[in-house]
């Protein structure tokens, strides 16, 4: 299954809300989950089954599905939300991951 | 404090063989299926292979398969990957990563996401 992430980049003010896409080639019943990695750091959880906040996150992160299409959403981006952004898709072996949005402040 | 932590990355010429190991802290892996994720530089995250709980279990991405091999030693809360006749394009940081909630229902495996991540090792593979 590929996962198709937009935009690749994006830059952004602090306070803007910030939107990322992924969309499926086929089918995944909402088994997405997404990611978040700092520069030199391992990733790390932040949502799964498309729109469940991971324990911790921050309420400023949301996550929705329509079809095989799905959004991430930073509501108010803050200066330590920079970072490159995953997806990633567990309804088939091999699992497969977005190419990752790298978000930067403006 | 939980944590896994990768070791045995190194440096190594093209056809070579390396074994990474992945030790886990604060947490019994025996009940989890776990994951290998490497990322080349620069590059994005690319799921490995995942082996269930029990060993019993073994699944590869399509560049991987029949070069590496994923075990573990519950006994020892470790994980492998034997990595065998490497290629400059297996150069990466190579993750270990315990499935959230994976589990098996008789003889079907099911995988999810990765909750728990290790900091990674580097695998550099170059003449």
């Amino acid at each position: 299954i590929q996962m198709t992430q937009s935009p690749s980049s994006l830059s952004a003010s602090v306070g803007d809300r910030v939107t990322i896409t992924c969309q499926a080639s086929q089918d995944i019943t909402n088994s997405l989950s997404w990611y978040q990695q700092k520069p030199g750091k391992a990733p790390k959880l932040l949502m799964y089954d498309a729109s469940n906040l991971e324990t911790g996150v921050p309420s400023r992160f949301s996550g929705s599905a329509s079809g095989t299409d799905f959004t991430f959403t930073i509501s108010s981006l803050r200066p330590e939300d920079v970072a490159t952004y995953y997806c990633q898709q567990y309804d088939t072996l091999p699992l497969t991951f977005g190419g990752g949005t790298k978000v930067e402040i403006k | 404090q939980v944590q896994l932590v990768e070791s045995g990355g190194s440096v190594v010429q093209p056809g070579r063989s390396l074994r990474l190991s992945c030790a886990a802290s604060g947490i019994t892996i025996s009940s989890s299926a776990m994951h290998w994720v490497r990322q080349a530089p620069g590059k994005g995250l690319e799921w490995v292979a995942v082996i269930s709980h029990d060993g019993t279990n073994k699944n590869y991405g399509d560049s991987v398969k029949g070069r590496f091999t994923i075990s573990r030693d519950n006994s020892k809360n470790t994980l492998f990957l034997q990595m065998n006749s490497l290629g400059t394009e297996d150069t990466a940081v190579y993750y270990c990563a315990r499935d959230a909630r994976g589990y098996s229902r008789g003889w079907t495996y099911y995988y999810y996401y990765m909750d728990i991540w290790g900091k990674g090792t580097t695998v550099a593979v170059s003449s």
